[in-house]
């Protein structure tokens, strides 16, 4: 079956312009997450969905960073006047059911962010 | 808070088994220690988890005293394709943290 997919797969923009990023989850999984890795760094939490409520949304690094998720399914995230530091990979990852420690993570391809 | 803490990187040969130990002295009462492996250019891949004791699977053992506070990933006779990050999971309330990772090198 279809994994969790992403686009695109590469963005290069400039300083101050605006991104939006989807993720597709795997049909059926309720739980979507969004995490940024930056290069040859762990991976940084950055908010969950379950369905299409975000109880968290801490892990945002700044007011910039907002998502959403529409029918329980598709999820983008949106960064606003984009700055270098935003530079990373962006990866979305889904699972069956709700955000607990023993439903397995399946992780997309990941969207390369260039902001020049 | 959670936290997790293991080896910044580890080499090994071919055919050796390789333990990487995993530090989650903070670790919750109802959560399950998880490891993903990434490749490259690659999103993580589960691995293997557990609640305690032992959990073997096709890939790979999870050993976990008693006292949960650290759990060890061993992999058997590696290969070079095992050459990748390892990650061990902790959760806070709703986030997944992932630590540093453990970059393991195996050489031929």
């Amino acid at each position: 079956g279809a994994g969790v997919s992403q686009s695109p797969s590469n963005k290069v923009t400039e300083k101050g312009k605006d991104v939006e990023l989807r993720c597709d989850p795997i049909s059926g999984h309720t739980a979507l997450y969004w995490y940024r890795q930056s290069l040859g760094q762990g991976l940084e939490f950055l908010i969950y969905f379950q369905g299409n409520s975000a109880p968290d949304k801490s892990g945002l690094p700044s007011d910039r960073f907002s998502a959403e998720r529409t029918g329980g399914s598709v999820s983008t995230l949106t960064i606003q006047r984009t700055q270098q530091e935003d530079s990373a990979v962006y990866l979305c990852a889904s699972s069956l059911s709700m955000g607990q420690g023993f439903d397995e993570q399946f992780f997309g391809p990941g969207t390369r962010l260039t902001v020049l | 808070l959670a936290k997790t803490t293991q080896p910044i990187s580890m080499d090994s040969y071919e055919g050796q088994e390789v333990n990487i130990t995993c530090s989650h002295n903070n670790i919750a009462t109802n959560d399950y220690i998880t490891w993903y492996q990434q490749f490259p250019s690659q999103g993580p891949r589960f691995i293997i988890q557990g609640y305690k004791t032992k959990v073997t699977n096709e890939v790979a053992s999870l050993f976990i005293p008693a006292d949960r506070k650290s759990s060890t990933l061993s992999l058997p006779r590696v290969s070079l394709s095992d050459t990748a990050v390892y990650y061990c999971l902790a959760l806070e309330g709703f986030k997944t943290i992932f630590g540093a990772g453990t970059r393991l090198f195996v050489k031929a």
